[in-house]
């Protein structure tokens, strides 16, 4: 089984919309994180979480928000969906204990806004 | 403010050559942490090395090993006995002394040929 699991894996709405994207981890890290990928532009931060009860704004927060409902679980939601944030949403998690503080990274969400 | 620059969109290797892929970063802290991270045409994101600023000796991973010129700020991957499993896209990425962020570059796209 995956460590990092994302649900919904493709998603097609509308403009207008509200959606959440789940992220879910067994790997017992505290830090957990959300990225956004668009071509040419490489993995942008929207949130991140350094424990149940610290969320922190990314470089790209705006129209995103979060909910950190356990240590396991990071929700991102789109409020009201746009277009241009049609993307790829990765969720990561890491450890900070670990030697290298690497990030492991989950599936990945196809998000589409129409 | 980290910046990652990965200056080749996409590149061509002859099965069994080896290859490089160019990484140069910006940063004014003297203490970072550099990672390489394979993302397959299957889209999840794989952490394959990672290299301390304060290492003294070039960080090495089975075929991947890593090219660090800190004078030049350059952290350039190198995979060897290239396979066609490493067809792929490669990012480069850089998280700051006491930030677990990670900043991506906008990746090199790899293409093994046999």
């Amino acid at each position: 089984d995956a460590d990092v699991t994302q649900t919904p894996r493709n998603r097609i709405t509308k403009t207008g919309k509200r959606i959440m994207l789940e992220c879910s981890q067994t790997k017992g890290h505290d830090r957990m994180y959300w990225y956004r990928q668009d071509p040419g532009l490489g993995l942008r931060l929207i949130y991140y979480s350094f424990d149940v009860k610290d969320i922190n704004k990314g470089e790209i927060s705006d129209g995103y928000s979060v909910s950190r409902q356990a240590q396991a679980k990071f929700s991102l939601s789109l409020e009201s969906a746009i277009p241009n944030q049609t993307a790829l949403y990765f969720c990561a998690t890491s450890d900070e204990d670990s030697i290298y503080n690497e990030q492991f990274f989950g599936p990945g969400t196809r998000l589409t806004v129409l | 403010a980290q910046k990652i620059t990965q200056t080749q969109p996409g590149m061509f290797v002859q099965e069994k050559e080896a290859v490089t892929l160019d990484c140069t970063y910006d940063t004014s802290d003297p203490s970072y942490g550099l990672f390489w991270y394979k993302q397959p045409s299957s889209g999840e994101m794989i952490f394959l090395i990672y290299q301390g600023s304060y290492d003294q000796q070039n960080a090495t991973e089975g075929r991947y090993s890593l090219n660090f010129q800190k004078a030049r700020k350059s952290a350039n991957l190198v995979i060897s006995a290239s396979q066609l499993g490493d067809s792929a896209m490669y990012f480069c990425a850089m998280r700051g002394p006491n930030d677990y962020k990670l900043s991506f570059g906008a990746g090199t796209t790899v293409t093994v040929r046999a």
